[in-house]
């Protein structure tokens, strides 16, 4: 059982330079998530998707755009990278959604650099 | 705006002694309260929540949490600390019961043998 994997796990992009970070998850969740981990300021969350189908803004959400493609696979695109998205990447899944709150299973996270 | 403050950035703790991590909360309404370790490289793993009930909440891997709403606090503890310990801590608070978690800076935790 993978839990939740994130590809690719490191990445050097130069500024302007677009990609697109992959998660998938085996566990059935309905919800998924974005989160971005910077050193003093711990997890933001960049976007969520409460079931398939439908996506909504987080904390900080400026320069990303995502993509709920069906229950087990949530993207993140960075369409024009800046340095300010420099940054640790996590996937995360949840089995519950609505009005429940069940915990997060977190990615192993992917390394950013924007030159 | 809600937050969740950690006010120690590092928590060193000899091993076999108790530990305590300090987390407040300024979150409106009554929030589900979480906290979750990081190791070395790895995404985070739930260690405990607390949604009602009993302020005292036990966790995963012999570690627990007391909520006090008077002083919005959710302070990790551990009545006797390992090595194997020695990782990253965060809290966090579900404002909204949805899910979106704000999330503390973090406290690393070091225990020495």
């Amino acid at each position: 059982n993978a839990g939740v994997t994130q590809t690719p796990k490191f990445q050097v992009l130069k500024t302007g330079q677009s990609m697109t970070l992959q998660c998938a998850q085996d566990m059935n969740h309905n919800s998924m998530y974005w989160y971005r981990q910077d050193p003093g300021m711990g997890l933001r969350l960049i976007y969520y998707s409460a079931s398939e189908g439908t996506t909504d803004k987080g904390e900080v959400p400026n320069g990303y755009n995502v993509s709920r493609l069906n229950k087990r696979e949530f993207s993140l695109r960075l369409e024009s990278a800046a340095p300010s998205q420099t940054s640790v990447y996590f996937c995360a899944s949840s089995e519950y959604a609505g009005a429940n709150t069940g915990e997060l299973f977190f990615g192993e996270g992917s390394r950013l650099t924007v030159l | 705006a809600q937050s969740v403050a950690q006010p120690e950035d590092q928590v060193n703790v000899a091993e076999g002694n108790p530990l305590t991590v300090k987390c407040t909360y300024s979150v409106s309404g009554n929030p589900y309260l979480f906290w979750y370790v990081q190791y070395p490289n790895r995404g985070l793993q739930f260690l405990l929540k607390y949604i009602t009930g009993d302020n005292l909440v036990k966790g995963s891997y012999g570690f627990e949490a007391e909520f006090n709403k008077s002083q919005t606090s959710f302070h990790l503890k551990k009545p006797s600390a390992l090595v194997s310990d020695s990782a990253l801590y965060f809290c966090a608070a579900d404002p909204g019961g949805f899910q979106k978690l704000v999330f503390g800076t973090g406290t690393r935790l070091l225990v020495s043998p």
